[in-house]
């Protein structure tokens, strides 16, 4: 089984701040890992994932995370907020070899103050 | 590339009543996921089909089931609506043996019961 806690389900951060959003999951087996953004009245749209190799994975819009097994966090963060950044962000976990769906965490509202 | 669509983008129903929302993947794609994201309380999954064939189903009581059909589109059904119901059905696509590379979603319904 597999679970995903967001810490803060509300996060504000200023124009041109680091934003960072915490994200930590507990799985069985080696996990795959993805952040999604949403934007008021759309769906989920797919920010980056980590599946195997490289730990830093770089996504879309300047955004980045990193896995790390020790503290079995998934982080995101971006070194410079931009007023387009404000939406919601769920991160997800899916069992590595395993055709299972994607658990997803309860989300985290990012607002950016200008 | 068609993305998944969703249609009614928005579904007004009356307790007691049925609701059909209906799910188009992305061409290629085999399975299909559908979430309900309940204000407040983030996207949880409902049910997954691929191939025709439901592969595995959330913590949701049986009127809410679904099929899917030989082109890989598929239905949500609600029977007896409650209040409760009320949410946006999110449903996404992906490769069966690349559910580890995460979903494309859809922009969802928006069911409401008065």
């Amino acid at each position: 089984a597999q679970s995903v806690t967001q810490l803060g389900s509300h996060v504000s951060v200023s124009e041109g701040a680091l934003v960072l959003l915490r994200c930590n999951y507990s799985s069985s087996v080696p996990p795959y890992l993805f952040w999604y953004v949403q934007y008021p009245n759309q769906g989920l749209q797919l920010l980056l994932k980590y599946t195997t190799g490289a730990t830093l994975v770089k996504g879309i819009n300047g955004f980045e995370a990193e896995f790390k097994k020790s503290e079995t966090s998934f982080h995101l963060t971006k070194p410079s907020a931009h007023m387009s950044d404000a939406a919601e962000y769920f991160c997800a976990v899916s069992p590595y070899g395993s055709a299972r769906q994607l658990t997803f965490g309860s989300g985290t509202q990012l607002t950016v103050l200008p | 590339e068609a993305g998944v669509t969703q249609s009614p983008t928005h579904l007004i129903k009356t307790r007691g009543q049925q609701a059909t929302l209906r799910c188009s993947p992305i061409s290629g794609h085999t399975s299909v996921y559908w979430y309900q994201q309940a204000l407040g309380l983030g996207l949880q999954f409902l049910l997954w089909y691929d191939e025709g064939e439901e592969r595995n189903r959330g913590n949701f009581p049986p009127r809410f089931s679904g099929r899917q059909f030989p082109n890989y589109s598929s239905e949500l059904n609600v029977n007896a609506l409650e209040l409760e119901d009320s949410a946006l059905y999110l449903c996404a696509s992906s490769l069966r043996t690349s559910t580890n590379y995460g979903y494309t979603f859809g922009s969802g319904t928006r069911l409401t019961v008065v």
